[in-house]
């Protein structure tokens, strides 16, 4: 499969824990999305990566999230101290070139107790 | 703010006739368009797209029609198949090139055999 993947897919966790979300992207994409969806809702800009530069960060929603792509391939994004509200799905996105398309992986669904 | 907005959550169609999908923003700095579909359980899958300079963009049966003077663009998929069945969402993107995704909350469409 060629496709982006996500890992985990699903991840349960109490309050006050830290995770860690991990995407790769296709493998000749050199950008790299992260977005949120919550409930009846579409997907939320949350930062974005062109090889390992960080682009756009302004997005994330509080300091507790941070995203990394240190070697311009896979990314993780962490969120530190978890809330009820960090409840959602996360997705990952990739694309080749602006005006391209982003593609999208599977997401991981985050629950948070 | 919802910058971007699919009025119709749900859309019910026969199959082998035309569904017609429709989005409304309101940024004006929006250029560049896209539609995505996403079942249960995967992240969305992009269908089309369409830069501001164009008023239609056709893929197979998948067309978009831009409206910039009304801030109003729609997708039309003809025939439509049992497979079209999913959740659409309209996206939109300022700065061609920003790569800054602004989703709608979706319109679940079903269609009928």
């Amino acid at each position: 499969d060629t496709g982006v993947s996500q890992d985990p897919r699903h991840k349960i966790t109490k309050r006050g824990q830290n995770v860690t979300f991990r995407c790769d992207p296709i493998s000749e994409h050199n950008r790299l999305y992260w977005y949120r969806q919550t409930l009846g809702q579409g997907p939320e800009f949350l930062t974005y990566f062109q090889n390992e530069a960080q682009l756009e960060k302004s997005r994330l929603l509080s300091d507790r999230f941070s995203a990394e792509r240190p070697k311009g391939s896979f990314s993780t994004l962490e969120i530190q101290r978890t809330e009820q509200g960090d409840s959602a799905m996360y997705l990952c996105a990739s694309s080749l070139s602006a005006g391209k398309g982003q593609f999208f992986g599977p997401g991981t669904r985050l629950t948070v107790l | 703010d919802q910058q971007v907005k699919q009025n119709s959550p749900s859309l019910s169609v026969q199959e082998g006739r035309i569904s017609i999908l429709n989005c409304d923003y309101t940024n004006s700095m929006f250029d560049y368009f896209l539609w995505y579909k996403k079942y249960p359980a995967e992240g969305p899958t992009f269908l089309i797209s369409i830069s501001s300079i164009k008023d239609k963009n056709e893929d197979g049966r998948f067309t978009v029609f831009l409206n910039k003077s009304a801030k109003h663009l729609s997708l039309h998929i003809v025939p439509s198949q049992p497979g079209d069945s999913a959740v659409y969402f309209c996206a939109a993107e300022a700065n061609f090139g920003n790569e800054k995704l602004t989703f709608g909350t979706g319109t679940r469409l079903t269609i009928i055999p």
